[in-house]
């Protein structure tokens, strides 16, 4: 079984600054893609970047980017000239497409609050 | 185009009462996904439909839940004798489906959530 850990229950950052978020995931399958999702007070969860494993140039998103290191496992997510409105919880997310279940794994999120 | 919606947006039941919750995916996605969060907590998955088919339904914490998705469209999430325990925030995200090529098939789209409180 996947799993997906984030260490930080809790970032903060002043306004402007770069913050980065962990994530770490286990799987034994070679297939697969990884998801950063964005979940603002009160508000819908959205995408915020995605990941291939297969691709080995990290994906970037304007602001976010993402330092992927297959053989370690690890896919954190860098925020660049932080905003308020990025102020939310973050969930890092893993799913397998080997064929096998579709259903995601999502960490247990890491709550960042961006100081004015 | 439209995205995920879900209704109601708040419903508070007395404990013991069924409720209904409903999720419309997006158009033309065939995967779609009931999740559970607890207040300032992670997602709990609940089920996972492929078309019509749940092949998952692992995640249901008890016999009280069940979940229907009709044509291919709308799903259902029903909770019956509802326990304080239920209050949560009930989530649904559709995909476009596996078969495509590229992270983006399985991209999860959410709808902003059935605020679900049992007194």
């Amino acid at each position: 079984a996947q799993t997906v850990t984030q260490s930080q229950p809790e970032m903060s950052v002043q306004e402007a600054e770069t913050v980065t978020l962990s994530c770490t995931y286990d799987t034994s399958e070679n297939n697969y893609y990884l998801f950063w999702y964005k979940q603002p007070p009160s508000r819908q969860m959205i995408l915020v970047i995605r990941q291939e494993a297969y691709k080995q140039q990290n994906a970037t998103e304007n602001r976010f980017s993402v330092n992927f290191q297959k053989a370690a496992k690890s896919f954190s997510l860098k925020i660049s000239d932080s905003q308020l409105g990025d102020t939310a919880m973050y969930f890092c997310a893993f799913i397998d497409a080997s064929g096998g279940s579709y259903i995601p794994t999502f960490g247990r999120g890491t709550s960042l609050i961006v100081h004015p | 185009g439209a995205g995920v919606s879900q209704s109601p947006s708040n419903k508070v039941t007395e404990k013991g009462k069924d409720v209904e919750l409903r999720c419309d995916p997006i158009s033309g996605h065939t995967a779609l996904y009931w999740y559970r969060q607890s207040l300032g907590q992670g997602l709990e998955f609940l089920i996972y439909f492929q078309g019509n088919s749940a092949p998952d339904k692992s995640g249901l914490p008890s016999d009280r839940f069940s979940a229907e998705r009709t044509g291919g469209s709308v799903s259902t999430l029903t909770i019956q004798r509802t326990q304080q325990e239920d209050s949560a925030v009930y989530l649904c995200a559709s995909s476009p489906g596996p078969w495509l090529a590229g992270a983006n098939s399985y991209e999860q789209y959410f709808g902003p959530g059935t605020r679900l409180t049992v007194t």
